[in-house]
């Protein structure tokens, strides 16, 4: 166990609505990253924040933004959503940049 | 840009032989290289961190090695069991921003 929950576990949603995942951490972690793992690939670094500022970012559009809070939990947040969204997501936990990360089960997003 | 390449895609192998997995990069300029595991529809469970400066790391039957100049590193897995049947990844960090690049995995099959 890594300490690490996503919610919620499965998501349908259409192409152009919103959409918040969640994560959190039983104990408080500097860092949290975001990545989007598509079916029989590696994930895919979407962004990262540590102490609430994002430290940096990968190849996503603006409409894919993020929070951290001051209890480590993290948003995860996608506007008008496009069939290619459809993925699962994943994020991870490390004490800081660079360490080992940790990470929770994911979100499986469906766009139909 | 780093890109990461795992050999082979796929394995199957019998019960009790021992494995090497192995995974290129093309960017020598590393902080550090994780191996994770990842169980069908499920998040990565961390395996082993292997820091730049070292040469190899254990961890109970597995073994990371890594040779940063030539941009490779390999995963023994000994006397494998059908426990150990997942799909493992590689991921270097990059030294620039910390970001994990990751491969897109070896499909791992333990037979019984």
């Amino acid at each position: 166990e890594t300490g690490v929950t996503q919610s919620p576990t499965h998501l349908i949603k259409t192409r152009g609505q919103q959409v918040t995942l969640r994560c959190s951490s039983q104990s408080g972690h500097n860092t949290v990253s975001w990545y989007q793992q598509a079916l029989g690939q590696g994930p895919q670094f979407i962004f990262q924040y540590y102490r609430e500022e994002e430290n940096g970012r990968g190849n996503f559009p603006p409409r894919f933004s993020g929070l951290q809070f001051p209890n480590y939990s993290s948003e995860l947040n996608v506007n008008a959503l496009e069939l290619d969204d459809s993925a699962l997501y994943l994020c991870a936990r490390s004490d800081g940049v660079g360490d080992t990360q940790y990470f929770g089960p994911g979100t499986r997003l469906t766009v139909l | 840009k780093q890109e990461v390449t795992q050999i082979p895609a796929a394995l199957s192998v019998p019960e009790g032989e021992n494995l090497v997995l192995n995974c290129s990069f093309t960017d020598s300029a590393i902080y550090n290289l994780q191996w994770f595991r990842q169980d069908p529809g499920k998040g990565l469970t961390s395996l082993l961190l292997i820091q730049s400066s070292q040469r190899e790391q254990t961890s109970g039957r597995l073994n990371a090695s890594l040779d940063k100049s030539s941009g490779r590193s390999t995963l023994y897995i000994a006397a494998s069991q059908p426990g150990d049947s997942a799909t493992y990844l590689c991921a270097p960090v990059l030294d620039s921003n910390y970001q994990l690049i990751w491969g897109a995995g070896t499909k791992l099959i333990i037979k019984p």
